[in-house]
């Protein structure tokens, strides 16, 4: 089955940017989610497809992807001038490359300092 | 308003069984693939089972031939029931949405709505 790896851990600067990335042979074919989940609650899809947010979702947050291109496997999701409320674990996930199957990263733990 | 409300979990001993139910509201769920998606104390989350909307279902190689995923229609509410139950099961399991996008030339599924958890605990 496909793996998708992220960074345990990242941390930014109040204010300041921070770009979380996701790496993985099937986001050639699937465009990565991006998850975000604060401690005691479910988690929050904050990023989706090419780089639509939910509403409700700051536009702070924002996402590539290079999907559909057989150069690049990688996602990313950067937050842009990073807020106190925006510490937490972010998780990415893709649909697995046989396709019926899901999968998640193991998750980065973002900290705002 | 969309909603998912899992129960259901509890505190089972290893080899034992439990079923977990996850109400829908807002939504038909046999329009929707739906997932049960897991995490263990402490760890990241972990997709454990699939059912799409014309009822095939699929199931992560950590559960498969134990796990059972379910709908009743008319109830508009999913299952899981869970048998030979292993330490390693414990987790707050989560039901989510699916929802599918056409991007360009690749798609996107995105679990766009969960529940809010339930909690199974394997042990003696």
């Amino acid at each position: 089955s496909s793996e998708l790896t992220q960074d345990p851990a990242l941390s930014v600067a109040l204010g300041q940017t921070v770009r979380i990335t996701c790496q993985g042979d099937n986001l050639r074919g699937y465009y990565a989610n991006w998850y975000q989940q604060k401690p005691g609650q479910a988690p929050v899809l904050v990023i989706y497809g090419k780089n639509k947010r939910p509403s409700g979702i700051p536009d702070r947050f924002s996402g590539s992807s290079s999907a559909g291109s057989s150069s690049g496997n990688t996602a990313s999701l950067t937050i842009t001038g990073a807020q106190a409320e925006d510490e937490a674990d972010y998780y990415c996930n893709s649909r697995d490359s046989n396709g019926k199957h899901y999968v998640f990263g193991a998750g980065t733990k973002v900290t705002v300092l | 308003e969309v909603q998912l409300v899992e129960s259901g979990g509890g505190l089972v001993q290893p080899g034992g069984s439990l079923g977990l139910s996850c109400a829908a509201s807002g939504f038909t769920v046999s329009s929707n693939h739906m997932s049960w998606v897991r995490q263990a104390p402490g760890k990241g989350l972990e997709w454990v089972s699939v059912i799409y909307s014309g009822g095939d279902t699929y199931y992560a190689d950590s559960v498969k031939g134990r796990f059972t995923f379910s709908r009743d229609n008319s109830k508009n509410t999913l299952y899981l029931q869970m048998n030979s139950l292993r330490a390693e099961d414990t987790a707050v399991y989560y039901c989510a949405r699916e929802t599918s996008l056409s991007v360009d030339t690749a798609m996107a599924y995105y679990f766009d709505y969960w529940g809010q958890g339930t909690l199974v605990t394997v042990s003696s």
